[in-house]
């Protein structure tokens, strides 16, 4: 069971360009977000989906696109990467969109630098 | 959403007891309580969660008082392996918007 999926593990990029931070779950997860944590910081909340084709802003969207075409991905697109952007990006799912009553399960993250 | 208040940073040494408390005086009436563990370079990973009294698994205890504006984390005889950041979640049952803060820093010392 591979659980969450996030590729690439590592990328740089330089400042403008774009690029898709892939997420998959093979759990049949209706809930999927993503999360960014800079450095001895907790995670915040950058975009959330309760449903193939449903999507939501968390607390930070500025800078990222999502879209939910099917319940296995989410794919968190950077349109035009900043320095600021530089982080490490984790995907996560759950069961429900209840998210009090239902653990979330992370994956490995990505980690970002844009120069 | 809950706001919630926890130490930022724990020692402790090997085989004893931990307790972290999380403060969470405007908590809702349908909220939960959630703990994750975080090891470096790692992503989080669910604990415990409880809604009133004692909670107990295989890995920790959860201890919430009849008030519920409180919550204690309690991990028996730590290990080295348990170093990591510990994050309190407080959320209601139908919120869709679970937010981490900057959670706990427990350093197990041998």
């Amino acid at each position: 069971n591979a659980g969450v999926t996030q590729t690439p593990k590592f990328q740089v990029l330089k400042t403008g360009q774009s690029m898709t931070l892939q997420c998959a779950q093979d759990m049949n997860h209706e809930y999927m977000s993503w999360y960014r944590q800079d450095p001895g910081m907790g995670l915040r909340l950058i975009h959330y989906s309760v449903g193939a084709g449903i999507t939501d802003q968390g607390e930070v969207p500025n800078g990222y696109n999502v879209s939910r075409s099917t319940t296995e991905d989410f794919p968190l697109r950077l349109l035009s990467a900043a320095p600021s952007q530089t982080s490490v990006y984790f995907c996560a799912s759950s069961y429900g969109a209840a998210l009090a009553k239902n653990i979330q399960y992370f994956g490995a993250g990505t980690r970002l630098s844009v120069l | 959403l809950a706001k919630t208040t926890q130490p930022i940073s724990m020692d402790s040494y090997e085989g004893q007891e931990v307790n972290i408390t999380c403060s969470h005086n405007n908590i809702a009436t349908n909220d939960y309580i959630t703990w994750y563990q975080q090891f470096p370079s790692q992503g989080p990973r669910f604990i415990i969660q409880g809604y009133k009294t004692k909670v107990t698994n295989e890995v920790a205890s959860l201890f919430i008082p009849a008030d519920r504006k409180s919550s204690t984390l309690s991990l028996p005889r730590v290990s080295l392996s348990d170093t990591a950041v510990y994050y309190c979640l407080v959320g209601a049952g139908n919120n869709n918007d679970m937010r981490f803060g900057a959670g706990t820093r427990l350093t197990v010392k041998p």
